[in-house]
C-alpha cells in the first residue's frame, strides 16, 4: 500500500506569512493527490485535487504543486481562518491513504 | 445541493457490530465514489473503504479487510457500512464522503457527512 508522509507535523505562523506543507508518497502517484483542511469539530474540506486544481469556492491563496512522489500545498498569505490541520490523500491506488496531517498554529 | 446525512451516534459493547448509514441527496447517486473515513479522538483521518454504487464495486483498507462491509441501496440513495468485532480502538467519528465528480477514478472527497460517533465500551 502507498504511504504518505507530511512535513512538518506542525508549524507556527503569523497572519500574512507564506506557508508551505510537503507531502511525500512511498511510490509514484502521478497526479492523484488531494489536499484537505480540517478545523476542530468539523468535517474535512477539500481544497485541491489533481495536485493543483482548486476546488470550487476555495480562495486563490491556496495552491498545490508537485509530481511523482513529492507534493506541496502553499498558502501565499495566511489568513485568520487558515489556522487548521491540513491533510494530503492519494487516489492512485487503493487504499486511498491520508497523510498524518500538518497543524498550522498561531505564532 | 449535495447532502450526505448520516445516522446518529451509537454506543456498542466490545465484540458487537454496528451499521452506519449515509443518505445522499441532491445529485445522481450511483455514479459517484463514496468512501468511509474515520477519525479517532485527537487523531488523523483514516480511509476505511468505499463503493461505486453503479458498478457495485467495493474496496477496503487492509486494516479492515474482513471486518467491514460497505453496501449501497440505490432505491433509497443510501450507503451503509457495517463494522464487526468492535473493540475499544474503534471508538471514533465515522464520516462518509463523496467524490465531486462521477466516474470510476476518484479525485477527492468534495462532500462529507456530518459524522457518526461510535463509542465502544463495556
Amino acid at each position: 500500500a502507498i504511504q504518505l508522509t507530511q512535513s512538518p507535523s506542525s508549524l507556527s505562523a503569523s497572519i500574512g506569512d507564506r506557508v508551505t506543507i510537503t507531502c511525500r508518497a512511498s511510490q509514484g502517484i502521478s497526479s492523484y493527490l488531494a489536499w484537505y483542511q480540517q478545523k476542530p469539530g468539523k468535517a474535512p474540506k477539500l481544497l485541491i485535487y489533481g495536485v493543483s486544481t482548486l476546488q470550487s469556492g476555495v480562495p486563490s491563496r491556496f495552491s498545490g504543486s508537485g509530481s511523482g512522489t513529492a507534493f506541496t500545498l502553499t498558502i501565499s498569505s495566511l489568513q485568520p481562518e487558515d489556522f487548521a490541520t491540513y491533510y494530503c490523500q492519494q487516489f492512485a491506488n487503493y487504499p486511498f491513504a491520508f497523510g498524518p496531517g500538518t497543524k498550522v498554529n498561531v505564532k | 445541493q449535495v447532502q450526505l446525512v448520516q445516522s446518529g451516534a451509537e454506543v456498542k459493547k466490545p465484540g458487537s457490530s454496528v451499521k452506519i448509514s449515509c443518505k445522499a441527496s441532491g445529485a445522481t447517486f450511483n455514479s459517484y465514489s463514496i468512501s468511509w473515513v474515520r477519525q479517532a479522538p485527537g487523531q488523523g483521518l483514516e480511509w476505511m473503504g468505499g463503493i461505486i454504487p453503479i458498478f457495485g464495486t467495493t474496496n477496503y483498507a487492509q486494516n479492515f479487510q474482513g471486518r467491514i462491509t460497505v453496501t449501497a441501496d440505490e432505491s433509497t440513495t443510501t450507503v451503509y457500512m457495517e463494522v464487526n468485532s468492535l473493540r475499544s480502538e474503534d471508538t471514533a467519528l465515522y464520516y462518509c464522503a463523496r467524490d465531486p465528480f462521477p466516474g470510476t477514478v476518484p479525485v477527492g472527497m468534495g462532500y462529507w457527512g456530518q459524522g457518526t460517533l461510535v463509542t465502544v465500551s463495556s
